[in-house]
């Protein structure tokens, strides 16, 4: 079985500060990790993604993330917040024989002016 | 390029009403997937086809629910005999070849309501 841990429902940091989305996950085998954001009465939009290779994955609109095996974290991560980086952030995990996505219950990032 | 669509945005249903969710995924992806979102929480896996096949349909939660591809493209989620938990909104994804490694991208979902 696989699943994904998002410890924090509520994000908040100031415009210009760094930000952190921590995200756990459990899988058999090799991880396929995932991040999302959603908008408002949107659908979801792909961040980045971690397969293999370089522990550390840069996404769009600046995020990257660090995968670490020994923690089982893939946290997402911002230098700079911006106010528009407001929104519903999704973790997901995926093992290699799977074709269904395991999400977490989502992480609200609040960033304030 | 177009993305995922999905319609009919919204349904409203009563229940025990039949309904029909559809899903036009990216031109040319093998694989496409279904999940529900209930407010407050992740989406939540139902089926998954490569094809024209059910790959994975280990997350239908009853006989109610039901999905086909009977062309490689288009899909419909079929849900028998409404009830008002399956009130929530339903995503489709696609592909390129569902691998485990692939993105999947989302449509914008259709939001079913059950009264």
């Amino acid at each position: 079985a696989q699943s994904v841990a998002q410890p924090e429902d509520q994000v908040n940091v100031a415009e210009g500060n760094p930000l952190t989305v921590k995200c756990t996950y459990s899988v058999s085998g090799n991880p396929y990790l995932f991040w999302y954001v959603q908008y408002p009465n949107r659908g979801l939009q792909f961040l980045l993604k971690y397969i293999t290779g370089d522990n550390l994955v840069k996404g769009s609109y600046g995020f990257e993330a660090e995968f670490n095996k020994s923690q089982t974290s893939f946290h997402l991560k911002k230098p700079s917040a911006l106010v528009s980086d407001s929104a519903l952030y999704f973790c997901a995990v995926r093992a290699a024989n799977a074709g269904k996505s395991t999400f977490g219950d989502g992480t609200t990032l609040t960033v304030k002016p | 390029g177009a993305g995922v669509s999905q319609t009919p945005s919204n349904k409203v249903t009563e229940k025990g009403k039949y309904v029909e969710l559809r899903c036009d995924p990216i031109s040319g992806h093998t694989a496409l997937y279904w999940y529900r979102q209930s407010l407050g929480q992740g989406p939540e896996f139902l089926i998954y086809f490569q094809g024209t096949g059910a790959a994975d349909d280990s997350g239908l939660p009853n006989d109610r629910f039901f999905a086909v591809r009977p062309e490689g493209s288009v899909s419909t989620l079929k849900i028998q005999r409404t009830e008002r938990g399956d009130s929530a909104v339903y995503l489709c994804a696609s592909s390129d070849l569902g691998l485990a490694g692939d993105t999947q991208y989302f449509g914008p979902g259709t939001r079913l309501t059950v009264l």
